[in-house]
């Protein structure tokens, strides 16, 4: 069965950068986009941007553009989402999630919460 | 890309019919059919339960519908069930090759 499975908490200080990763399992990466979404406490979902594996081809929200990569090992059927410059607002749990096509999120991991706190 | 505009909170009744709306421009909601919209429950993943405006996951109950007109995108839960109450929230594909998702409508059954 499709599960994708996400790296564990993080805590982080202001200006540091976390790096999330997404193991997938019971499908081929590079066959789908991948996307990762967060969610601030209590907040709407924000998407972040999306990679194809199969290319590398990746597409950032402008709301993270300077801030975000998306990569992928397709060997290691993992994703990853790297944010730089964190800050008190980018407190939030982030998701990955598998586009079955035309831009519908079938799977999701299971979230990772990103705490940023001096 | 500013967020789709859904209401804050709607409510109904068991066994009543409730409708939330996702507004958004031409250049998302209204020029793609690329509207879905998701469940979440407290502390939970969020689920797919329609996608490209009206069409249902295998799965997901026929109670659940969506529909769209202009720029207005809408999800309509008929026969209210204690289980449907989460909050919702539509998305779309932009005219900048993006996702845009709604600010999210809490859903009570009274």
């Amino acid at each position: 069965q499709v599960q994708l499975v996400q790296s564990g908490a993080e805590v982080k200080k202001p200006g540091a950068s976390v790096k999330v990763s997404c193991k997938t399992s019971g499908y081929t990466l590079s066959a789908y986009a991948l996307h990762w979404v967060r969610q601030a406490p209590g907040q709407r979902l924000e998407w972040m941007g999306w990679i194809n594996a199969g290319n590398g081809n990746t597409k950032y929200s402008q709301n993270f553009q300077d801030r975000v990569t998306i990569t992928s090992d397709t060997s290691a059927s993992t994703a990853y989402m790297d944010l730089s410059s964190l800050r008190s607002e980018d407190t939030a749990v982030y998701y990955c999630a598998r586009d079955v096509g035309q831009w519908v999120l079938d799977y999701w991991g299971q979230g990772t919460l990103v705490t940023v706190s001096s | 890309q500013s967020a789709l505009t859904q209401p804050a909170s709607v409510s109904g009744s068991p066994g009543q019919s409730i409708t939330i709306s996702c507004t958004g421009t031409s250049s998302d909601v209204g020029g793609y059919n690329h509207v879905s919209w998701y469940q979440q429950h407290p502390g939970k993943v969020p689920k797919v339960m329609i996608y490209d405006v009206s069409n249902r996951p295998s799965g997901v109950s026929t109670r659940f519908s969506g529909s769209k007109s202009g720029n207005t995108a809408s999800l309509t839960i008929s026969g209210l069930q204690a289980e449907d109450e989460a909050d919702y929230s539509c998305s779309s594909y932009t005219s900048s090759s993006t996702l845009v998702f709604g600010g999210g409508t809490k859903l009570t059954v009274l």
